[in-house]
């Protein structure tokens, strides 16, 4: 089926730095929702994007509405140990079904104390 | 403040056995979902339900069925199963309308079929 690709895959990085991942898509969204899963944890909702160039801080995070409207972009500043966990991106298509959502594989994201 | 909740939260089974993962959310939302998540293949929607009394298959329905029982429990049954089928299950239901799409999950069911 259709997929959001995320990159980077995985990550590690020390606590303390800054991080970037994507999400990137072939056809246009309306919406672009940002979720993170604890280990062992469902996926819980962070930041969501409603318009094209839209950029919403949620604490240390920041996502930004690509322009094209084709892909999105999520931050973290100043990392700490609890960033740990699976980012993943998703959204609902603008042709079809709205009900069901498209996802990224997701940014695994390791942080060294 | 409960949210959704999935019942059980770790199930072992042999191949052939079947069984029934719960769901019961409590936001009186509308559409309720079941994913499978895999190692490196992120989350799979198996079914979903937009609302009360309807449901439709997702990306990978085969092996399973669903029942919408009222607004509030969703469930997802294996009838036969198999080891292709050990994953972990979570069940979410959904808020807003339109394209808001913003999805509450539940703490997941782990399955392993042997």
């Amino acid at each position: 089926g259709q997929q959001l690709n995320q990159s980077p895959q995985s990550m590690f990085i020390q606590e303390g730095e800054d991080v970037s991942m994507n999400c990137t898509s072939s056809s246009i969204f309306n919406t672009w929702l940002w979720y993170k899963q604890d280990p062992g944890e469902g996926p819980v909702l962070l930041i969501a994007l409603y318009k094209a160039g839209e950029l919403t801080s949620n604490g240390r995070l920041t996502a930004q509405f690509g322009i094209t409207r084709k892909d999105s972009f999520l931050n973290i500043s100043a990392s700490i140990p609890s960033d740990v966990g699976i980012y993943f991106c998703a959204g609902p298509p603008v042709a079809g079904n709205n009900r069901k959502l498209i996802w990224g594989l997701g940014t695994s994201l390791a942080v060294n104390p | 403040n409960a949210g959704v909740t999935q019942t059980p939260k770790f199930q072992v089974l042999k191949t052939g056995q079947s069984m029934t993962l719960q769901c019961a959310q409590d936001m009186n939302h509308n559409s309720m979902y079941w994913y499978r998540q895999d190692p490196g293949m992120g989350l799979r929607l198996i079914y979903y339900s937009a609302s009360e009394g309807t449901t439709d298959k997702g990306e990978v329905p085969n092996g399973y069925n669903v029942s919408r029982l009222n607004k509030r429990e969703f469930s997802l049954r294996l009838e036969s199963a198999a080891p292709s089928q050990t994953s972990v299950y979570f069940c979410a239901s959904l808020t807003g309308t339109g394209n808001t799409g913003e999805l509450f999950f539940g703490e997941g069911s782990r399955l392993t079929v042997l």
